[in-house]
């Protein structure tokens, strides 16, 4: 059964600092991973999505990269700004077609 | 620029009541599913459907049905509501079915107390 988890579950940074989100997953048997962010009483805005046959994708200040053989990925966020304040939320398709979720690492940037 | 849009978004009911979430979206997609989002569990999902009058059970599918009448609309119905309903959900939809990979797009969420 595939899992995925998210370290740390939390994380604190001045404003200003490049930062790194982790996510590692079980089974490396999967179509592609999601990132999204997810601000509080709201829904989820998807950020990047790789497909298992690239290595990464950039979007802005965010570079996601994959590397399947070793189940992880990371959400690489340049120059942060209190508006990246958020929580961070993986996920991963597997064979069966299924998403399964990380449970988030929750972004605090500090002005 | 609706993207999928679900009502209510705010719900409280009392053990045994029934009630359905609306979930519509218009980005002409294929796939629509229905997720829960509890506190340390993460989403789950719910139920799936590919296409008009299709449905599968996801992963938490006790205590829900589904109705998928057109493309546009898929709705998630409890029809007695106990305690452990209580949640937040979210509808989304893909343009490609879920073996095909595609992005995720959601909703705002609906959230349920149930009494």
């Amino acid at each position: 059964k595939q899992e995925v988890t998210q370290i740390p579950a939390a994380l604190s940074v001045p404003e200003g600092e490049n930062l790194v989100l982790n996510c590692s997953f079980t089974d490396s048997a999967i179509y592609n991973l999601q990132w999204f962010r997810q601000d509080p009483g709201k829904g989820l805005t998807s950020l990047l999505l790789i497909q298992s046959s690239q290595r990464e994708q950039t979007s802005g200040r965010l570079n996601a990269s994959l590397d399947k053989s070793s189940g992880r990925s990371t959400l690489y966020i340049a120059a942060s700004q209190p508006g990246d304040s958020a929580t961070y939320l993986c996920a991963v398709r597997g064979s069966q077609g299924n998403l399964i979720f990380g449970k988030g690492t929750k972004l605090s940037v500090k002005p | 620029n609706a993207g999928v849009t679900q009502t209510p978004k705010f719900q409280v009911l009392k053990t045994g009541q029934s009630m359905t979430l609306q979930c519509a979206q218009d980005m002409n997609h294929n796939s629509m599913y229905w997720y829960r989002q509890d506190p340390g569990m993460g989403l789950r999902l719910i139920y799936y459907s590919a296409s008009e009058g299709t449905t599968d059970k996801g992963e938490v599918p006790n205590g829900y049905n589904v109705s998928r009448l057109n493309k546009r609309e898929f709705s998630l119905r409890l029809e007695s509501a106990a305690p452990s309903q209580t949640s937040v959900y979210f509808c989304a939809s893909s343009e490609y079915d879920r073996g095909s990979g595609g992005e995720l797009f959601f909703g705002e969420g609906s959230r349920l107390t149930v009494l």
